[in-house]
């Protein structure tokens, strides 16, 4: 079946570059058609939509965060990855990663991660 | 970037009532949006998309429709379990972005 899990620190200092992994399983990244996203949730807020990678490598950012954000994937670990740099106690989230189809819907979530940004 | 806006921000509905909500995109997104549906502490799940198709899984008692900028989910007898937050994403094109949310909680 599909899964997908998120990893990474649980806290981080202000200024600091958050790296966050999702392994997924159950399908592969080289699948056509198929991609990996991620999406935050600010404490008692609405859903917040950060990134996307496809199987073919197109990615593409959020507008507000594109200058801090960078995805990437290594297929043969079956791992995507989201770097935020310059993080600020706003950031502090639970990050989500989700599987993408072509026609952009996220069919498959992972259970979350909650980051706090403080010092 | 697309703005997706909902309404109402919560509704109280008891078990058994249609509970309809609203998504409104600020311009014209042919049939490309989604639901989701959430519960307190647990990740979104896929309830439609594509305006109207019903993710695998999903009861139907959940539909979907509209088109455009203007879009309902309707839930047509609501169960205990469907007592949560709903989002609407647009999924036309990047960035995607979500609506703030509707909480539909016990009356």
């Amino acid at each position: 079946q599909v899964t997908l899990k998120e990893s990474g620190p649980v806290l981080v200092k202000p200024t600091e570059t958050l790296t966050l992994t999702c392994t997924v399983s159950g399908f592969s990244l080289r699948d056509s058609g198929l991609g990996v996203n991620w999406i935050r949730q600010p404490p008692g807020k609405a859903l917040e939509w950060l990134a996307h990678i496809f199987s073919n490598g197109e990615k593409s950012y959020s507008t507000s965060l594109k200058s801090r954000l960078t995805i990437s994937k290594d297929n043969s670990k079956s791992q995507v990855v989201l770097s935020m740099t310059n993080v600020d106690p706003v950031d502090t989230a639970t990050y989500y990663c989700a599987r993408i189809r072509g026609d952009y819907r996220s069919d498959f979530w992972g259970q979350g991660t909650l980051v706090t940004v403080s010092s | 970037d697309i703005q997706m806006t909902q309404s109402p921000s919560s509704v109280s509905a008891s078990v058994g009532d249609r509970v309809t909500i609203t998504c409104r995109a600020s311009e014209g997104i042919s049939r490309w949006l989604a639901w989701y549906q959430q519960k307190p502490g647990k990740a979104p799940n896929l309830l439609i998309y594509a305006a109207s198709s019903l993710q695998s899984g999903v009861p139907s008692r959940f539909s979907g429709s509209g088109s455009g900028t203007d879009f309902t989910l309707t839930i047509s007898s609501l169960q205990p379990e469907d007592f949560a937050t709903y989002y609407c994403q647009q999924t036309n094109s990047f960035p995607l972005t979500f609506g703030p949310g509707t909480k539909v909680d016990i009356k």
